[in-house]
């Protein structure tokens, strides 16, 4: 049982650059999130959907897109990166309102 | 917004007790607790969702308060793998599912 499964672990972009993290989770949950986590400020949420075909914004979602077409995973899109978006990212997943199981993070250097 | 953590930082030596606690300026549908570990993913540690609950396993224990604005984690006799960061996690109670953390409260203890 894998859990949640975040793609790539690493990642280094240059300005203007785009990229996508993949969140896959294999606990059939309504329910995923994406976060970014930066020293002092806790995890922000960035967008988040509460089922297959929805997306919704959090608390940060300026710079960012997502889509979930398939309910097992939610994707993270960044169409033109800033030095701004060097961040740990964390994807979560969650049959609310339980245990919120996270991957293991994707660290993003934007040079 | 975010829910306020405090105290942001703590040092303990082994065996001592702490005290985190979580505010809400309105009223709360559930509170998550997780830690995290230096470079690692937060774990759950526990949800409350009724007013006046009172959880734990171990020696960490949790409580929400009667109007479902703040809680308080508990750490008692504290041991060297406790160390960490403690996050709070918030739902309110428009239900929009979503969750937001707090900034974290950090915690170390010395031998």
């Amino acid at each position: 049982n894998a859990g949640v499964t975040q793609t790539p672990k690493f990642r280094v972009l240059k300005t203007g650059q785009s990229m996508t993290l993949l969140c896959a989770q294999d606990m059939n949950h309504e329910y995923m999130y994406w976060y970014r986590q930066d020293p002092g400020m806790g995890l922000r949420l960035i967008h988040y959907s509460v089922g297959e075909g929805t997306t919704a914004k959090g608390e940060v979602p300026d710079g960012y897109n997502v889509s979930r077409l398939k309910k097992q995973n939610f994707l993270l899109g960044l169409e033109s990166a800033a030095p701004s978006q060097t961040s740990v990212y964390f994807c979560a997943s969650t049959e609310s309102p339980t245990e919120a199981f996270f991957g293991q993070g994707t660290r993003l250097t934007v040079v | 917004q975010q829910p306020v953590q405090s105290p942001q930082a703590v040092i303990l030596r082994e065996g001592e007790d702490a005290v985190i606690n979580c505010s809400s300026s309105k009223a709360l549908y559930s509170v998550h607790w997780y830690r995290q570990k230096h470079g690692e993913a937060p774990v759950f540690l526990m949800i409350l969702l009724k007013g006046g609950e009172q959880k734990g396993h171990d020696k960490i224990s949790a409580s929400f308060n009667e109007k479902k604005q703040q809680s308080s984690l508990y750490l008692t006799a504290s041991q060297l793998s406790y160390s960490g960061t403690y996050f709070c996690g918030t739902e309110w109670w428009d239900r929009d599912d979503k969750i937001i953390f707090g900034k974290g409260t950090r915690l170390h203890i010395l031998p």
